[in-house]
């Protein structure tokens, strides 16, 4: 079946960066656009930004622009998504989630199990 | 970026009521690309209804959604235990980027 396995939590000092990986398996790896969500304590969902695994390119919510960046390996079929400049404010659970290529638009329907970061010196 | 604003912020409610969510967009959400989303504590969002009022595979007909333009609504219409959670709407017609209500809170009265 379609699952997205996402690597395990992290603990950041503030100014690090962290990497998290989200393998694909059970559909054609580069069918599927991969999102990036954040949901803090207690908060609510956060889009983060979106790579195509087919051709690697990305579109990044604003207020990560400088700080994100999301690759692709299609070997694994993994997708990462690197957080540069570690804030407190950072600290969250980080998800994956995939829809599949437009057109027409679909919004994500699978989802990893989410990856806890939590940033503290 | 169209915002999202989803009203009710917490609703309280016993099984077997009916539930009505509301979500407004600030500016008209194209084709209707509007989605639903359920979370429960610990777990990741699961997609109730797609393009307003699709709803996703396996999920049950006691959840439904309308509208289009700005407005949009989910129902569900019996409420069930397991229904108690935090839903949100999202906006995915300015694909590739989507957009996320700051989510309604139903809990059991």
């Amino acid at each position: 079946q379609v699952q997205l396995v996402q690597s395990g939590a992290e603990v950041k000092k503030p100014g690090a960066s962290v990497k998290v990986s989200c393998k694909a398996s059970g559909y054609t790896f580069t069918s599927y656009y991969m999102h990036w969500v954040r949901q803090a304590p207690g908060q609510g969902l956060e889009w983060m930004g979106i790579i195509n695994p087919s051709g690697g390119s990305t579109s990044y919510a604003q207020k990560f622009q400088g700080r994100v960046t999301m690759t692709r390996d299609t070997s694994t079929s993994t997708v990462y998504m690197e957080l540069s400049s570690l804030r407190s404010e950072d600290t969250a659970v980080y998800y994956c989630a995939s829809s599949s290529a437009p057109p027409p638009p679909f919004p994500p329907r699978v989802w990893g199990q989410g990856t806890t970061v939590t940033v503290s010196s | 970026e169209i915002v999202l604003t989803q009203s009710p912020g917490t609703l309280s409610l016993s099984p077997g009521e009916r539930a009505t969510l509301s979500c407004r967009a600030s500016q008209s959400v194209s084709s209707s690309y509007l989605a639903w989303y359920q979370q429960k504590p610990g777990q990741a969002p699961r997609l109730l209804i797609y393009g307003a009022s699709s709803r996703a595979t396996g999920i049950p007909d006691r959840f439904s959604g309308s509208g289009s333009g700005t407005d949009f609504t989910l129902t569900i219409s019996r409420l069930e235990p397991e229904d108690f959670a935090v839903y949100y709407c999202q906006q995915y017609g300015s694909s590739p980027r989507i957009t996320f209500g700051q989510g309604t809170r139903l809990e059991i009265k």
